[in-house]
Parts: structure tokens; C-alpha cells; sequence
């Protein structure tokens, strides 16, 4: 069965430095999603991406952020200066049919 | 704006005996999809069941089930015969059907534990 791969599963960082998170989504899917979870709270949106731009983006997703798919298959979020607030599970994920795949996800610590 | 309640955030059942979980979501729109997926503590989200606003049948996937009442703008989650590896956490989640983005609104969650 087709899935959604992350990686890495694990990162950690020093606070100031870039980081890019990568994914593989479903291949015959066309949108694609990053959320993130903070420990103990809920599931957030970050930014949709579809036919090869941002759809819509919430207001976490500040210029700090950016999301790209660089060859057709891996879609990746890079934070380009990590903030201590930064540490949270990031989740991957991809639609068919208004139905979502998640990723793994990549937990993130900012040191 | 669009938001899905969790009012529930901790629940607990016996192995075996059945839970219903509680979920209340606000919109304007008729068209929407409504789901309820499960992170367990390997943090991976998986999707358990999915309901279309327009279908009046109740979803069900084996031991899980739902009851949606639209009008109540209600959709809880039932599930029978619980098993130890339900413990996890649950997530009610909303998608607007006349979205071009097709995003998904999260409630808070709520923490099962399924006791032996």
C-alpha cells in the first residue's frame, strides 16, 4: 500500500541554523500539506501546496518558512533560522480525493 | 471561522467494552468531510474513519463507527470491543468541501486509555 515517507524521523538543531524537513508523498497525489504538533496540543496547519505553489499558508507560516518540490517527488519545509518555539513534530501529508495521508512526521528540537 | 471541539480531553474503558468519543464542529458550509484519525505514542497519525456531510449513512470501519448528526453538528466516534492498541490519541478533524486547499481543522484530542 502507497504510503508517506519523512525523513529524517529525528532532528535536532542549534537555535539560528536552517533546517530542511523532507517528504515523499503518495505519488499519484496532487496536494500536499505540512502541519505541525507541539507537544500535548493539537495538530496545526502550516501551508498547502498544489500545482507547484503555496495554496494557502496559516499565519505560523511566517517568512522563516518555505516549502518547495524540487523534482516531482520529494516536497520538503525549510525553516530557514530555527527558534527555541520551533521544537514540535512536523507531519507530511497528501491527498487524493479530500482524503489525507500522513507522514511518520520529523520531530524537531531546537537547542 | 471553522473549528472542531474536543470536550473530552482524557477517557478511559475496559478492554472489551465499547467508548464513545465526542466531537462538535462549527461551519456555514453544507459541504464538508469530517474525519477522526489516531496518534498513538509512536506519534504516527493514522486515519480511522471518514464521513461526507452530504451521506446520511453513519461510517463504519469494523469496530469503529460513527454517529453523525448534522444538524447538531455533532459526529462522535464509537468504538466496540476495545483492544489495548486503541489506547492512543484521537483526533476529530474537519475538512471544507468548497476549499480549494482542502486543509484540515483539528480539534484538541482526546487521550483513550484502554485498561486490562
Amino acid at each position: 500500500e502507497p504510503e508517506v515517507t519523512q525523513t529524517p524521523s529525528h532532528q535536532v538543531t542549534q537555535m539560528g541554523q536552517e533546517v530542511i524537513l523532507r517528504c515523499v508523498p503518495i505519488s499519484n497525489h496532487l496536494y500536499f500539506y505540512w502541519y505541525r504538533q507541539i507537544l500535548g496540543q493539537k495538530v496545526e496547519f502550516l501551508v498547502s501546496f498544489y500545482n507547484n505553489e503555496i495554496s494557502e499558508k496559516s499565519e505560523i507560516f511566517d517568512d522563516q518558512f518555505s516549502v518547495e518540490r524540487p523534482d516531482g517527488s520529494n516536497f520538503t519545509l525549510k525553516i530557514r533560522s530555527t527558534k527555541l518555539e520551533d521544537s514540535a513534530m512536523y507531519f507530511c501529508a497528501s491527498d487524493g480525493r479530500n482524503e489525507q495521508f500522513f507522514g511518520p512526521g520529523t520531530r524537531l528540537t531546537v537547542l | 471561522a471553522q473549528t472542531v471541539t474536543q470536550s473530552q480531553p482524557e477517557m478511559s474503558v475496559q478492554e472489551a467494552e465499547t467508548v464513545t468519543l465526542s466531537c462538535t464542529y462549527d461551519t456555514s458550509e453544507s459541504n464538508y468531510y469530517l474525519f477522526w484519525y489516531k496518534q498513538p505514542p509512536s506519534r504516527q497519525m493514522i486515519l480511522v474513519i471518514r464521513q461526507e456531510a452530504y451521506k446520511q449513512q453513519n461510517a463504519t470501519e469494523n469496530r469503529f463507527s460513527v454517529n453523525f448528526q448534522k444538524a447538531a453538528k455533532s459526529f462522535s466516534l464509537k468504538i466496540s470491543d476495545s483492544q489495548l492498541g486503541d489506547t492512543a490519541m484521537y483526533f476529530c478533524a474537519f475538512i471544507d468541501g468548497s476549499s480549494n486547499t482542502g486543509k484540515l481543522i483539528f480539534g484538541q484530542g482526546t487521550t483513550l486509555q484502554v485498561k486490562p
